[in-house]
């Protein structure tokens, strides 16, 4: 059965960091492109950030570039996304999603997604 | 950036009505538009891509029509089970997600 499932979310201060996991089972995980979308409580969706089967391109939303940075480690079929200068804004539970086919880069369709992880940033 | 206008926010229908939702991308996306059910505190599943591609095992109650920059999503009639919010997203352009439009039941 092809799963992902993250780990790391929790509170944190305005400023301060924190480091998503995304372990990944039931599929060829280098091959294909994944991504993170967040979605704050009680609003929408948000992608937030994509990479690559290979990990040499990445790609990020305007309101995380230059802050979080996203990446993977295909010997352990983990996906990661590393969140610094956290703003009370990005509140919010993190889906990992395995994008759906093999011959893009990055995005297509996600399927599936994980169950999420929540963030919470405040002081 | 492509932005996505997605309509109504909400709506509150019948069990078997004939629900729509629609889509609006700010420029031509093709047919680069999915669309995506999220119940009460699940992740969010696929039915449809590339505008109007059923996936494996979705109701045939589901469709999507629609290229461009104008979309459209159909519950055929509306089941009880189908309470939930739908989101369109875009991947003309890396992705983005319509606003949602969240479906209950009347």
């Amino acid at each position: 059965e092809v799963q992902v499932l993250e780990s790391g979310g929790g509170m944190v201060q305005p400023g301060g960091s924190l480091r998503l996991s995304c372990a990944a089972s039931g599929f060829t995980f280098r091959s294909y492109a994944m991504s993170w979308v967040r979605q704050a409580p009680g609003k929408g969706l948000e992608w937030v950030s994509g990479i690559s089967g290979s990990g040499g391109s990445t790609y990020y939303a305007d309101s995380v570039k230059g802050r979080f940075t996203i990446s993977r480690d295909n010997s352990r079929n983990t996906l990661y996304l590393q969140m610094n200068t956290l703003r009370a804004e990005d509140t919010a539970v993190y889906y990992c999603a395995k994008d759906a086919d093999t011959t893009t880069i990055c995005c297509n369709w996600f399927d599936p997604w994980g169950q999420g992880t929540l963030v919470t940033v405040s002081s | 950036d492509i932005q996505m206008t997605q309509s109504p926010s909400s709506l509150s229908a019948s069990v078997g009505d004939r629900v729509t939702i629609t889509c609006q991308a700010s420029q031509d996306i093709s047919n680069y538009l999915n669309w995506y059910q999220q119940k009460p505190g699940k992740a969010p599943k696929i039915l449809i891509s590339d505008a109007s591609n059923l996936k494996t095992g979705v109701p045939s109650r589901f469709s999507g029509s629609g290229s461009g920059t104008d979309f459209t999503f159909t519950v055929s009639s509306l089941q009880p089970e189908d309470i939930a919010t739908y989101y369109c997203q875009q991947y003309h352009s890396l992705a983005t997600f319509g606003g949602g439009t969240k479906v209950e039941i009347k």
